[in-house]
């Protein structure tokens, strides 16, 4: 079925380890997203992308590294995993020209850090 | 920036009773609404959005209403059913060109039988 992809779903990880969470969707969206999903915050914007080559900062986006090479994959990785990055992990696509048409979510990745 | 604050949860309802969830907004320019439905152990889905000033959404019986003169968008349903139970979320995204959504902290709804 068509959408986003989203690998681990769960994931435990030590202090200082380092990993990659991945996402993919096959939809041909220019857009994608990471979020981070906490108690009480909401979804909070780590990085975003607006086509291949293209990366940027959203609001939250100390710890974290992305990239996208390719329109399909835009992949998390964690650099040195902090309790702090214990979180529930959401990737997000759309269209550039329809986002007014809503994203479309993958179905989380659920981190802790111990 | 652009924010949204939403009531607090958690809300326990009884099925058939009236659901009001409260949003609102800050925002330069014309931003989108949109209400977004996550049920237990899933992403979020889009269930209903607003692109321009006294648009009504709708979708599953939900409802809500852009309204730029209270920056509101409170969502609505007259009966609700148990399987309405999941966490709400309001968003907005900016203007053309802004792809980024910004969300409120969602609102836990519980809906007993």
């Amino acid at each position: 079925n068509a959408g986003v992809t989203q690998t681990p779903k769960f994931q435990v990880l030590k202090t200082g380890q380092s990993m990659t969470l991945q996402c993919a969707q096959d939809m041909n969206h220019e857009y994608m997203s990471w979020y981070r999903q906490d108690p009480g915050m909401g979804l909070r914007l780590i990085h975003y992308s607006v086509g291949a080559g293209i990366t940027d900062q959203g609001e939250v986006p100390n710890g974290y590294n992305v990239s996208r090479s390719t329109t399909e994959d835009f992949p998390l990785r964690l650099l040195s995993a902090a309790p702090s990055q214990t979180s529930v992990y959401f990737c997000a696509s759309s269209h550039i020209t329809d986002v007014n048409y809503g994203y479309t979510f993958g179905s989380g990745t659920r981190l802790t850090v111990v | 920036g652009n924010s949204v604050t939403q009531m607090e949860g958690p809300v326990t309802l009884s099925e058939e009773a009236f659901l009001t969830i409260n949003c609102t907004y800050t925002a330069t320019g014309y931003p989108s609404l949109f209400w977004y439905v996550q049920y237990p152990g899933e992403g979020l889905q889009l269930l209903l959005k607003a692109t321009k000033a006294d648009d009504k959404g709708s979708n599953k019986g939900f409802e809500a209403t852009y309204r730029k003169e209270t920056t509101s968008f409170h969502l609505e349903k007259g009966s609700v059913q148990v399987s309405d139970s999941a966490v709400y979320f309001c968003a907005l995204s900016g203007n053309a060109n802004d792809y980024k959504l910004s969300f409120g902290a969602g609102t836990t709804v519980t809906v007993r039988a």
